[in-house]
């Protein structure tokens, strides 16, 4: 099993640009989350499904949209990039209701 | 909502030492109290978990205990070794809906050979 993947590792974007982080799973994981890591802030959740076709806000969810039509994919769009959210990003999957998250290996922004 | 809260931010001790990081959380209905380590570059990946029907949890050289009367919870670790270094981060998760934890700010272990 790959466990959690995101795609692409680092990113540089300018201010007003779109783009799409990837993350896929192949636990059959029904959970999935996105949060960004700033330092000394920890880990904020921006996005989370419990399924697919199911998806909710997080603590910080102004700026970024999701979806989640399979099982296995759950991408964060950024739809016009700003400087604060300049940030590492990561994906997790967890099987239901309170067990281990697993956490892909991240994503470092840079919007400039 | 849940609010968690860790210290210290930082901890600095010499190989050999032990190591504590404490946490506080506010929701008295949290159940579910995992502790993550992220080494450098990499995401954060469980290395111990508690549920609230237990009061201590032991796997080698780390232990995490619970107090749920006074909301607090530690991560211990014994004879600390350079490999530990790392940031560490409590969470906590409270049953029904998403269940997904809310996460400590993190603390920055550094074991010095």
């Amino acid at each position: 099993n790959a466990g959690v993947t995101q795609t692409p590792k680092f990113q540089v974007l300018k201010t007003g640009q779109s783009m799409t982080l990837q993350c896929a799973q192949d636990m059959n994981h029904e959970y999935m989350s996105w949060y960004r890591q700033d330092p000394g802030m920890g880990l904020r959740l921006i996005h989370y499904s419990v399924g697919a076709g199911i998806t909710d806000q997080g603590e910080v969810p102004n700026g970024y949209n999701v979806s989640r039509s399979t099982t296995e994919d759950f991408p964060l769009r950024l739809l016009s990039a700003a400087p604060s959210q300049t940030s590492v990003y990561f994906c997790a999957s967890s099987p239901p209701a309170g067990y281990e998250q697993y956490f892909g290996p991240g994503t470092r922004l840079t919007v400039t | 909502g849940e609010n968690v809260e860790q210290h210290p931010s930082t901890l600095s001790v010499q190989e050999g030492d032990s190591a504590v990081i404490k946490c506080t959380y506010s929701d008295s209905a949290s159940n579910y109290f995992p502790w993550y380590k992220q080494e450098l570059g990499k995401g954060p990946q469980l290395i111990i978990d508690i549920r609230s029907n237990v009061g201590e949890k032991k796997d080698q050289r780390i232990a995490v205990t619970l107090n749920k009367t006074a909301k607090h919870f530690s991560l211990h670790i014994t004879e600390t070794q350079p490999e530990d270094s790392a940031v560490y981060f409590c969470a906590a998760s409270v049953p029904g809906g998403s269940y997904i934890p809310t996460f400590g700010r993190g603390t920055s272990l550094i074991v010095h050979p």
